[in-house]
């Protein structure tokens, strides 16, 4: 069965980065996307940008573009977000997401990212 | 900007119908936006419940529909069940862009 695991809550100080994962299994991991979104607390859901796995190629909204980039590492099934320059307001929920032929399909569980000085 | 909108919010009766709808501020949805539609509840990750705007996964369950409908994306729920009370939100495809719409929270009373 498809599965994301994505890595744990973290703790960042503002003007950081961060980086989360998102393990893959139970499907070919080259033959999708991957897209991030996230979630501020009390808020909608936002879609942070897209990874094709099998050419690396990317794109992100523009409010993101610059701070964002997301990566895979086909000998693991991982994906990754880098948001960098953090603030306060880059406090959310983090998710990962297949994006097969415009389904977007499986989620991760999601990763709680605090920005606090 | 591109803008998607929903209903902030919908109240169904237990055993009714509700429909939910996804509009884009560039004019008609259409198939070419890909529509999907998730489901979530409070402290979970969404689930997904359809894709290309009539496409449901194997487990939405038969209650749910999506369609296209006057220029916009639809959700309808028929026979509305207690545990149908969720925030439900559109994703819609813009050339390379992935838009959310606000979410609409549907309250079943």
């Amino acid at each position: 069965q498809v599965q994301l695991v994505q890595s744990g809550t973290e703790v960042k100080k503002p003007g950081a980065s961060v980086k989360v994962s998102c393990k893959a299994s139970g499907y070919i991991f080259s033959s999708s996307g991957i897209s991030w979104v996230r979630q501020a607390p009390g808020h909608g859901l936002e879609w942070m940008g897209w990874i094709n796995v099998h050419n690396g190629h990317t794109n992100y909204p523009q409010r993101f573009q610059g701070r964002v980039t997301v990566t895979t590492d086909t000998s693991t099934s991982t994906a990754y977000m880098d948001l960098r320059s953090l603030r306060s307001d880059d406090t959310a929920v983090y998710y990962c997401a297949r994006d097969y032929n415009y389904n977007v399909d499986f989620w991760g569980q999601g990763t709680l990212v605090i920005v606090s000085s | 900007q591109t803008v998607v909108t929903q209903e902030p919010s919908l109240t169904v009766s237990p055993g009714g119908t509700v429909t939910l709808t996804c509009a884009s501020s560039t004019g008609a949805v259409t198939s070419g936006y890909y529509p999907n539609w998730f489901q979530q509840k409070p402290g979970q990750a969404p689930r997904a419940l359809f894709y290309s705007a009539t496409n449901k996964h194997s487990w939405t369950p038969a209650r749910f529909s999506g369609s296209l409908l006057g220029g916009k994306a639809a959700l309808t729920l028929s026979g509305v069940q207690p545990e149908d009370e969720a925030e439900y939100y559109c994703l819609l495809y813009y050339g390379g862009d992935w838009v959310f719409g606000g979410g609409t929270k549907l309250t079943v009373l």
